[in-house]
Formats: structure tokens, C-alpha cells, sequence
């Protein structure tokens, strides 16, 4: 049972334009969300998390929306650049016992030039 | 800050032998590590959690006797995967919590570069 889904496994975006992935997930009691970037044979590279006491945070070109009621975020990236291209994964976590991550099955973005 | 590191980063054996892969982490203090497993182009899954001093809790599916971790120090965390077979070969990746936001809102894992076992 995939608690965690990232339903496009790929995504082609123009440099420059927007790139929105999305996750969506199951467990309502997941209170933290991140977004991880990897590259091939590459640990993962955190990337932004957020709350769930909020709905959106910002760090530069990187913003994730939470919608709780559909359990629900998305990553934007503004503007997309070629070094961007990377697999995203998403993960939500509880932030209480163990602390462990349940990760997205990945969307790998490709931003073209 | 945060570095976790991974040793080897990559590794070849026969099958039927054991392996061990380290997970540290350089500038800060790790109560909890974790280990995951990744296929190629699938997800990453978590395979067990590492406490210092404690028993590793292991994922439903995880076979303890085959997958053993060891987490004997704040810093030190490894993976031993016993008469390993070619199913086995995988990419392996720790991380590490930060023993200093235990508890916090920063709840932020940091990754190990990985390591790549192919058994033959």
C-alpha cells in the first residue's frame, strides 16, 4: 500500500517556465512534508519541507503548497532551469516517535534549454 | 554542516557472502539513522530505523537476520547484509537525524551519498 504517490513519473518543462509536481498522499496523520531532489547513484539533497500548520512555504525559486483537506502538496519551481533536471521525491513524516520518512514514488523533471 | 557519509560507495561480492556498509555522520550527533534501499527507478524504501544503544526497528518485509544493523555509537551506524544474494544488489543509502533538533520542527533527515552492492 503506497502511502505516499506521485502519480507523473515524469515531467518536461521549458527553461525558464513554471514546474509544478505534485504528491498526494493517504495517512491524515502525517503532520511534515518535504521535497528531496536526487540525482543517479546520488544520496538524496533536501530541498524544502513544510508544516502542517501551514499551507505554503517559500525558499527563492522553491514553494510548497499543502492542502490538508485533500492531502495534497505540490512543489513549484520558478523559473525552471536546466540544472534542475533531477528526480523529485516527495516524504511525509510524523513528528513524534520515530520520525521516519514514507517517500513518493518520484518525478523525474527535465527542464529544456 | 550535516555530512553523512558512506563507506564504501560501491562494492561487488559472491554470493553467499556478507558485507558491511558504514553510515556516519561527520559533524553532528545521530541518536537515529536510518536505512533505505533503493531499485532502480522505483522509490526509496525504508528498510529499518537505527537508534544508538537500542535494537534497529525493522520494516515489515525486512528480514532482521539478513539486514543487520548495528548503531553503536552517536556517530556510527552499519548495515550488514549476510550470504548475500543477487536479489540483494541494490542501492543502499543511510541518513541521519540531528540529535540537536530532536523534537523540533526541523524534522530533517540528511542522506548519505549512497552505496552500490552488486553481488554476483
Amino acid at each position: 500500500d503506497q502511502q505516499v504517490k506521485q502519480n507523473s513519473p515524469s515531467l518536461s518543462v521549458q527553461e525558464g517556465r513554471i514546474s509544478i509536481l505534485n504528491c498526494d498522499y493517504t495517512n491524515s496523520m502525517f503532520d511534515y512534508f518535504l521535497w528531496y531532489k536526487k540525482y543517479p547513484a546520488e544520496g538524496p539533497t533536501f530541498l524544502i519541507s513544510i508544516s502542517s500548520i501551514k499551507d505554503k512555504n517559500e525558499d527563492g525559486r522553491f514553494t510548497v503548497f499543502l492542502n490538508k483537506s485533500a492531502k495534497h502538496l505540490s512543489l513549484h519551481i520558478v523559473p525552471s532551469q536546466p540544472g534542475d533536471s533531477a528526480v523529485y521525491f516527495c516524504a511525509a513524516s510524523l513528528t513524534s516517535g520515530t520520525y521516519k520518512y514514507i517517500f513518493g514514488t518520484g518525478t523525474r523533471l527535465k527542464v529544456l534549454a | 554542516g550535516a555530512v553523512v557519509s558512506q563507506h564504501p560507495s560501491w562494492v561487488i561480492c559472491k554470493s553467499g557472502t556478507s558485507v558491511k556498509i558504514e553510515c556516519r555522520s561527520l559533524d553532528f550527533q545521530a541518536t537515529t539513522m536510518f536505512w533505505y534501499r533503493q531499485f532502480p527507478k522505483q522509490s526509496l524504501m525504508l528498510m529499518a530505523t537505527s537508534n544508538e544503544g537500542s535494537k534497529a526497528t525493522y520494516e515489515q518485509g525486512v528480514e532482521k537476520d539478513k539486514f543487520l544493523i548495528n548503531h553503536a555509537s552517536l556517530t556510527l551506524s552499519t548495515l550488514t547484509v549476510t550470504s548475500a544474494h543477487p536479489e540483494d544488489s541494490s542501492f543502499y543509502i543511510c541518513s541521519a537525524r540531528d540529535f540537536g533538533v530532536a523534537g523540533g520542527v526541523n524534522n530533517e533527515q540528511f542522506f548519505g551519498p549512497g552505496t552500490r552492492l552488486t553481488v554476483l
